[in-house]
């Protein structure tokens, strides 16, 4: 199975840094890689697809980069609604997997 | 406007069974694959099944290989989790997810439905 590791584990931040988060495959997963938010008590809501290409609807200052095994989201100019648990999934292979989960506090 | 709606959760005993349901609207979910994931409380999220959108791929992880089978009835615009011999380290929010073949993509969620397994 591939293992995917989020880093950090949590972070907290004030409303408008920039954040990053990044996300390693244990093999390479060509771009094959979704990030989710998620908001307590909510469902996860789709960011990114393909490591890079925006869902619709989602906003610009969100951005996905990265392929093979190491990516990155980044959120530009934090707001109180980003603070939220962000989550990485390869699409690669069966079983699919999730990273552990990246937690952004507000500092 | 695009639904995905859970239902079937519940209080059940170890060992016991239950099934749910994912029905779609706003869409045919016939034109979609659908991840079964879920979240044990205060845990992260976990894939549990896909089933493809003919239903000629099913995969399972192996924490549910054996007990738990999943289905669809395009039909019905529904998706479907029986699950047998449930443990108490089944208990969790179960959510279904629509996900486009190509590119690969799971763009939406249901709301989720808990499924707590307790004598």
């Amino acid at each position: 199975d591939i293992q995917m590791t989020q880093s950090p584990s949590s972070l907290s931040a004030s409303v408008g840094d920039r954040v990053t988060i990044t996300c390693r495959a244990s093999q390479a997963i060509s771009n094959h890689l979704a990030w989710f938010q998620q908001k307590p008590g909510k469902a996860p809501k789709s960011l990114i697809y393909g490591a890079s290409s925006l869902q619709s609807g989602v906003p610009s200052k969100f951005s996905g980069s990265g392929s093979g095994t190491d990516f990155t989201l980044t959120i530009n100019s934090l707001q109180p609604e980003d603070f939220a648990t962000y989550y990485c999934q390869q699409l690669h292979t069966f079983p699919r997997t999730f990273g552990q989960g990246t937690r952004v506090e507000i500092k | 406007e695009v639904q995905l709606v859970e239902s079937g959760g519940g209080l059940v005993k170890p060992g016991g069974s239950l099934r749910l349901s994912c029905a779609a609207s706003g869409f045919t979910l016939s034109n979609y694959g659908v991840n079964w994931v879920r979240q044990a409380p205060g845990k992260g999220l976990e894939w549990v099944s896909y089933i493809s959108s003919s239903a000629i791929y099913i995969y399972y992880a192996d924490s549910v290989k054996g007990r738990f089978t999943i289905s669809r009835d395009n039909a019905r615009n529904e998706v479907y989790l029986q699950m047998e011999s449930l443990r108490a380290e089944d208990t969790a929010v179960y959510y279904c997810a629509r996900e486009e073949v190509w590119p690969i993509n799971v763009d939406f969620w249901g709301q989720g439905t808990l499924v707590t397994v307790s004598p």
